[in-house]
């Protein structure tokens, strides 16, 4: 059964601050894909990124960078410079690739409450 | 390009009252999901439809919900009778095709208060 931990239920850090959000994941599967979505206080979940599991490349979009590593199953979220905008919670997803093509369900971890402060 | 539309935004029953929910998924996007999410949780599966046909209800209670995708587009996720547990917000989703690859876009939800 696929499975997403993510351990730290809140964080607080002061605008400018770099921040690491944790992700481990579980899955028996050898292709999957790995999400974090983010929820501001609007409830609307946004799409931050996915990644393969056959891709180990790190990624930095602006601010944002994340860090895929298959060998201690961990997908880690970093912002550089948080600002008060970033306040949100996060959320790291995983799905998998059956053989027959069709999907499994997006399971979600627990979230992570980010606090920007001034 | 608007995004998931969802209605209402907030609801507010009595227990035993029956209550819907209405869901506009992205245009184009065949593939629709509605979660369930309990506060201080991440969003549950309820039902994916592909289309109009449901492919994925294990996870719906179906003892008091149901749901329905006439033509493959818009949605209704209902409950009859509501209780006090069905408290959450409950989230609709769409993506462009059922793959584990496919990133699925959200609504901004409704949250339910049962009473």
């Amino acid at each position: 059964a696929q499975k997403v931990t993510q351990a730290q239920t809140e964080i607080s850090v002061v605008e400018k601050e770099d921040v690491t959000l944790d992700c481990v994941y579980e899955t028996r599967d050898t292709t999957y894909y790995l999400f974090w979505y983010k929820q501001p206080p609007s409830g609307e979940l946004v799409f931050l990124i996915r990644r393969n599991s056959f891709d180990e490349q790190n990624e930095i979009s602006g601010r944002y960078s994340w860090n895929f590593q298959k060998s201690t199953s961990s997908f880690n979220f970093t912002i550089t410079a948080s600002q008060v905008v970033d306040s949100a919670v996060y959320f790291c997803a995983l799905s998998e690739e059956r053989g027959t093509g069709t999907a499994s369900k997006l399971t979600f971890g627990t979230g992570t409450r980010l606090q920007v402060t001034l | 390009e608007a995004g998931v539309v969802q209605s209402p935004r907030y609801k507010i029953i009595e227990k035993k009252q029956p209550v819907a929910f209405w869901c506009n998924p992205i245009s184009g996007h065949n593939t629709l999901y509605w979660y369930l999410q309990n506060l201080g949780q991440g969003p549950e599966l309820l039902i994916r439809y592909e289309n109009e046909e449901a492919v994925d209800d294990s996870q719906l209670p179906k003892d008091r919900f149901s749901a329905e995708r006439l033509k493959g587009v818009d949605s209704t996720l209902k409950i009859q009778p509501a209780e006090l547990g069905d408290s959450a917000v409950y989230l609709c989703a769409s993506s462009f095709g059922d793959r584990g690859f496919n990133e699925q876009y959200f609504g901004p939800g409704t949250r339910l208060t049962v009473t």
